[in-house]
Parts: C-alpha cells; sequence; structure tokens
C-alpha cells in the first residue's frame, strides 16, 4: 500500500522560504519511472500542479512558479523536499504530495499522466 | 496557457445519473483523468485515461472524450458520491505542464 504524507509549517512570512518535506512508503523513489509530485489547493479549491521530481533525479516545474521552487529528493529516507521562495499571502494553500507510477523496459522508461494516491495534505498560511 | 473549464455544480437525485462535463480545447486528443473529494480529504482518483477506473472504483464511474470536451458520468448515484470533482491533463507541448479543471461540486439532492 502506498501511502504518502507531507509535513512543514503551518505558517510563514511574507518573504519568507517554504520548506515542506514528504514522507513516503510502499514504493521507492529509486525505481525507474517512478515520480513524486506537488500539487496546492488554494482556499477557493482550485487545484495547481507546482513540480514533479522523477526516479533518475529529472525534475519538472511549473513555469509560471519555476523561478521559486526546488525539488530535490533523499532516496535512503523515502523523502521529497519542496523549496518555494520568497512567499506571499496568495501562496496560502494546502500543499498536497502525490505518487506518480512509472515503468521501465529495458532502457525505456514510461510514466503515466495522473497523481495517484495523494497524501493527506498540509495547510500553509502565509501571514505577517 | 490550456484552459480546462467545468461547471461549478451539477445537482442529481439519488438513483440518477451525473454528468460532470470539462472542456478544453481539443480535449479529445488528450488523456483525462478524473478525481474525486470529498470535504476535508485529499482528491482521489476515479478516473483515468479517459475511461479506465482503479481497482477499488465502482463501475458506476465512467468517463468519456471526444471534440472539445470530456465527461465523467456517474450511474445510479447515491449519498456517498456528494464531493468535487476535477478533471486533469498532462500538456507536452513546449513545457511540462499538469492542468486541472476548475472543479464541479456535485449535490445529491
Amino acid at each position: 500500500q502506498i501511502t504518502l504524507k507531507e509535513s512543514g509549517p503551518t505558517l510563514v512570512k511574507p518573504a519568507q522560504t517554504l520548506t515542506l518535506t514528504c514522507t513516503f512508503s510502499g514504493f521507492s523513489l529509486s525505481s525507474g519511472g517512478v515520480g513524486v509530485g506537488w500539487i496546492r489547493q488554494t482556499p477557493g479549491k482550485a487545484l495547481e500542479w507546482l513540480g514533479l521530481i522523477y526516479w533518475n533525479d529529472d525534475k519538472r516545474y511549473n513555469p509560471s512558479l519555476k523561478n521559486r521552487l526546488t525539488i530535490t529528493k533523499d532516496t535512503s529516507k523515502n523523502q521529497v523536499v519542496l523549496r518555494m521562495t520568497n512567499m506571499e499571502p496568495v501562496d496560502t494553500a494546502t500543499y498536497y504530495c502525490a505518487h506518480k507510477r512509472g515503468y521501465c523496459v529495458s532502457t525505456d522508461c514510461y510514466e503515466y499522466d495522473w497523481f495517484d494516491p495523494w497524501g493527506q495534505g498540509t495547510l500553509v498560511a502565509v501571514s505577517s | 496557457s490550456y484552459v480546462l473549464t467545468q461547471p461549478p455544480s451539477v445537482s442529481v437525485a439519488p438513483g440518477q445519473t451525473a454528468r460532470i462535463t470539462c472542456g478544453g480545447n481539443n480535449i479529445g486528443s488528450k488523456s483525462v483523468h478524473w478525481y474525486q473529494q470529498k470535504p476535508g480529504q485529499a482528491p482521489v482518483l476515479v478516473v483515468y485515461d479517459d475511461n479506465d477506473r482503479p481497482s477499488g472504483i465502482p463501475e458506476r464511474f465512467s468517463g468519456s472524450n471526444s471534440g472539445n470536451t470530456a465527461t465523467l458520468t456517474i450511474s445510479r448515484v447515491d449519498a456517498g458520491d456528494e464531493a468535487d470533482y476535477y478533471c486533469q491533463v498532462w500538456i507536452s507541448s513546449g513545457d511540462h505542464l499538469y492542468v486541472f479543471g476548475t472543479g464541479t461540486k456535485v449535490t445529491v439532492l
């Protein structure tokens, strides 16, 4: 069974950097094709994809936030870390990490473009 | 940027069929995935690749996708289906991007 759980601060001040950790179990981020994504949900319920890290340390970021995001992984700890700089009140949201399935056949790797499952989410407020 | 438009709300009586649309430019050329989100919970995948269901999802959930509209259909709706539903696609041209729909609240009357 795959599970993920986000952890980090519930409140950050404007201009600060947010660091969130996703701790997962039930899969390995060293398995070919596998990824972990970050998605956030605003208080108005809109979902926004933030970024993604793959088993081979390849990373993809939402172009609109690319300059503020860094995603890293620690395979030995089964953790993925999201860093978002220069936080603003509009970044107030529930932040989710999610598993992204994939597989490799010989040297060819394939990914599925949906997220399943998701962590429970963590609410982050940005306020002075 | 690519936009996925959903109706804000859909109301349906128990036992009837709910249809939730997801509009996007030539969405029929993309694979569409659907998530269900109940209050206070994380989204759960209910349909992937237009019309496939993950294990554990009832057959009452089905999907279709053609032209500029994808549709999630929930047959024989019951109170447990009351939730927000989101469509999602992957945009591979140019920037690598995952896009979510605006979300639809399904209310069971």
